[in-house]
């Protein structure tokens, strides 16, 4: 049982945006910044999103964040092929004083 | 370009330890803090393991509390988790991963490949 819950599976079809969600309580979503991970199968997580919606230089503006409360979502448009992975938000827990991780989201380009 | 290369993996007996390394180039490690982040295959991401820049702030995932320690050495751009008492639920691949800063707080900019740890007698 993960801290943060996102929906186990999404789907859409290429060039359709998709959004997915992250719910979280007050000392977690609701007291610190949000990051955003993709993880193509067999390879590494790679950062989407830091700070509830900064980019990273070389991640496209087809991705986006947003944060209100104690959930955050993941904005993707124009969905390609490739972005089937699955993704994952992560924050810090002020209670746990520990990072803590969403189960995770798979992402399905029909 | 930076990189993180882990290794010290392997199989290891239930109760044993294992200490793993990551090794880092590419950038002032002395500068962001590091992670230890793990994730059984087929399964999601587990946070393990944080210390700041400096050392001064570490932290841990109640699951490892009391086995695993981490620890830094900023001299020789290395980060290292030793891993006591292992147990079957431990078995799981191992990420390095930096932080975005110095603190631990606020995500994960770069990764290693990962170092496979079994524990199976």
């Amino acid at each position: 049982q993960s801290v943060l819950t996102q929906p186990p599976s999404v789907s859409a079809a290429p060039g359709q945006t998709v959004t997915i969600s992250c719910s979280g309580s007050d000392s977690n979503i609701g007291d610190n910044y949000v990051s955003w991970y993709r993880q193509l199968p067999g390879t590494a997580p790679e950062l989407l999103i830091y700070d509830n919606y900064h980019r990273p230089s070389e991640i496209p503006d087809r991705f986006s964040g947003s944060k209100s409360g104690t959930s955050a979502t993941l904005g993707i448009t124009g969905l390609q092929t490739g972005d089937e992975a699955d993704y994952y938000c992560e924050t810090w827990d002020t209670s746990l004083s520990a990072g803590v991780f969403g189960g995770g989201t798979k992402l399905t380009v029909l | 370009e930076v990189q993180l290369v882990e290794s010290g993996g392997g199989l290891v007996e239930p109760g044993r330890s294992l200490r793993l390394s990551c090794a880092a180039s590419g950038f002032t490690f002395g500068d962001y803090a590091m992670n230890w982040v793990r994730q059984v295959p087929g399964k999601g991401l587990e946070w393990v393991s944080g210390m700041s820049w400096n050392s001064d702030y570490v932290g841990y995932a109640d699951s490892v509390k009391g086995r695993f320690t981490i620890s830094r050495d900023n001299a020789k751009n290395s980060l290292f988790l030793q891993m006591n008492s292992l147990r079957a639920e431990d078995a799981a691949l191992y990420y390095c991963a930096r932080g975005t800063r110095g603190v631990i707080i606020g995500g994960f900019d770069y990764w290693g490949q990962g170092i496979l740890v079994t524990v199976s007698s």
